[in-house]
């Protein structure tokens, strides 16, 4: 298996685009976690998914924020618009119910 | 929710040496793991412990989970310069399996 699958690996945008990041989970998994990790802040919980069905999105920071499951293979978190204070590494994990998570590579944002 | 607390926040140690981090919780839990992170990778799991569980091993990792006391810990055994890494503790707890994550130890293991 090829593990958690993320895109691009590193993205620079200026402030005010749109950011479009891309996982795709390990097969079988149906549980799959957005996380952001910054240095001051930690490793943060965005939102997570059951069955491709958002279930607590409460860390999501605010309404420039949105993340969609349209399929079992397939999740996007998307920033619009993109600010400075956004950059950071966003990672996705999938997993199945009660056991551990297995994570992607990363995603290193940078918002000039 | 609530957050482990690893403890220190950086070791740096000498190949061979012994290396142990904590990790303190508040309330009860489900199960406590633990995760490495190499510098510029995603986190990768080590060992998962269920909360009546004590002690696990996985080749030269070592966990003990003590529910009295809310804490935990990660003993390395004969570490080596691969070994550097951060390492966290993440706890489930209440009726949620997802886990919460700490802010991690920075593991240096000098050649």
């Amino acid at each position: 298996d090829a593990g958690v699958i993320q895109s691009p690996r590193h993205e620079v945008t200026e402030m005010g685009q749109e950011v479009t990041l891309r996982c795709k989970p390990i097969s079988g998994h149906n549980s799959l976690f957005w996380y952001r990790q910054t240095m001051m802040r930690g490793l943060e919980l965005l939102i997570y998914f059951n069955n491709n069905v958002p279930i607590d999105d409460s860390g999501m920071p605010e309404d420039r924020f949105s993340a969609k499951m349209p399929n079992a293979s397939f999740s996007t978190l998307k920033i619009q618009p993109s600010e400075p204070r956004d950059s950071a590494v966003y990672f996705c994990a999938s997993s199945l119910p009660l056991y551990e998570q297995y994570f992607g590579p990363g995603t290193r944002l940078t918002v000039t | 929710s609530q957050q482990g607390e690893e403890d220190p926040q950086a070791l740096s140690i000498q190949e061979g040496e012994n290396a142990t981090m904590n990790c303190s919780y508040k309330t009860s839990i489900n199960n406590l793991q633990w995760y490495r992170q190499n510098s510029g990778r995603g986190l990768v799991h080590l060992i998962l412990i269920r909360s009546n569980e004590r002690e696990k091993h996985s080749g030269r990792l070592r966990v003990t989970l003590d529910t009295s006391k809310k804490s935990s810990s990660l003993l390395i055994t004969a570490s080596r310069a691969a070994d550097t890494a951060s390492y966290f503790c993440a706890t489930a707890s209440g009726g949620s399996y997802i886990p919460t994550f700490g802010r991690g130890t920075s593991l240096i293991v000098h050649p």
